[in-house]
C-alpha cells in the first residue's frame, strides 16, 4: 500500500539553528500539506501546494519557515531559525486533489532545546 | 473566528457501552472529515461525509452530517479497547481557496 514518506522521524536541534523535513507524497497525488500539530491539539495547515505551486501559506510563518515542492513531487519545509516554541510534530499529507480525503505521513518531531 | 469544537474532550468510558462525540464547527461547510490518531502516531482517515444529511458507518463507529446545524457526530457502539485514540473533526471551507480546520480532538479510553 502506498504511503507518504517523511523523513527525519525526529529532530532535535538547539534554538537559532536551521532546520528541514522533507516529504514525498504518494505517487500521482497532486495536492500536498503540511501541517504542524502541538501536543494535546489538532493539526493546524502551514501551507498547501497544488503540484509545484502554493495555493495557501496564510498560516505560514513566512520569516522563519518556507516550504517548497520544485517539480510537483516531493516538498522541503524549512525553519530557520528555530524557536523553542516550534517544537511540534510536523505532518505531511497528499491527496487526489483539494476536498479529497488526505493521506499522512508518519510525521516528524521537533524537539528545539 | 473560524472554530471547530469537539466535545468531550476527554471521554473515558467502560467497554460494551455507547456514546457520542459531537463536532460544531463555524463556518458554512458541505464537507467535514473525520480522523483518528493513535497516541504517537500519525493521522488516519476513518469517515468524509459530503453533504447534509450524510451518514457512513464502519464497523462500531458511525458518523452524520447536519449542514444546517453545522453539527456532526461520531456515534461509538459497544466500545472496545481498541477504539482507545483520539479522535478529530476538520472542515474545510471556502475562502479564496479551500482552507482546512481541524477540531480540538476528543481523546477516547475505553476500559476493559
Amino acid at each position: 500500500e502506498a504511503e507518504v514518506a517523511q523523513s527525519p522521524r525526529y529532530k532535535i536541534t538547539e534554538k537559532s539553528q536551521a532546520v528541514a523535513f522533507w516529504c514525498d507524497p504518494i505517487s500521482g497525488h497532486a495536492t500536498l500539506y503540511w501541517y504542524r500539530q502541538i501536543l494535546g491539539q489538532g493539526p493546524e495547515l502551514l501551507v498547501q501546494f497544488q503540484d509545484e505551486s502554493v495555493v495557501d501559506d496564510s498560516q505560514l510563518p513566512k520569516d522563519r519557515f518556507s516550504a517548497e515542492r520544485l517539480k510537483g513531487v516531493d516538498s522541503t519545509l524549512k525553519i530557520q531559525p528555530a524557536e523553542l516554541g516550534d517544537s511540534a510534530m510536523y505532518l505531511c499529507a497528499s491527496s487526489t486533489g483539494r476536498r479529497n480525503i488526505q493521506y499522512f505521513g508518519a510525521g516528524t518531531r521537533l524537539s528545539v532545546l | 473566528e473560524l472554530k471547530v469544537e469537539q466535545n468531550p474532550l476527554f471521554l473515558s468510558m467502560q467497554e460494551g457501552k455507547n456514546y457520542t462525540i459531537y463536532c460544531n464547527y463555524s463556518t458554512t461547510s458541505d464537507r467535514l472529515y473525520w480522523y483518528r490518531q493513535d497516541p504517537g502516531k500519525s493521522l488516519e482517515s476513518l469517515f468524509v461525509l459530503l453533504s447534509n444529511g450524510a451518514v457512513k458507518q464502519e464497523g462500531r463507529l458511525m458518523a452524520s452530517l447536519d449542514t444546517k446545524a453545522r453539527l456532526s457526530t461520531l456515534h461509538i457502539t459497544a466500545a472496545v479497547h481498541d477504539l482507545s485514540a483520539t479522535y478529530f473533526c476538520a472542515v474545510d471551507y471556502l475562502s479564496g481557496t479551500y482552507k482546512y480546520i481541524f477540531g480540538t480532538g476528543t481523546r477516547l479510553k475505553v476500559l476493559a
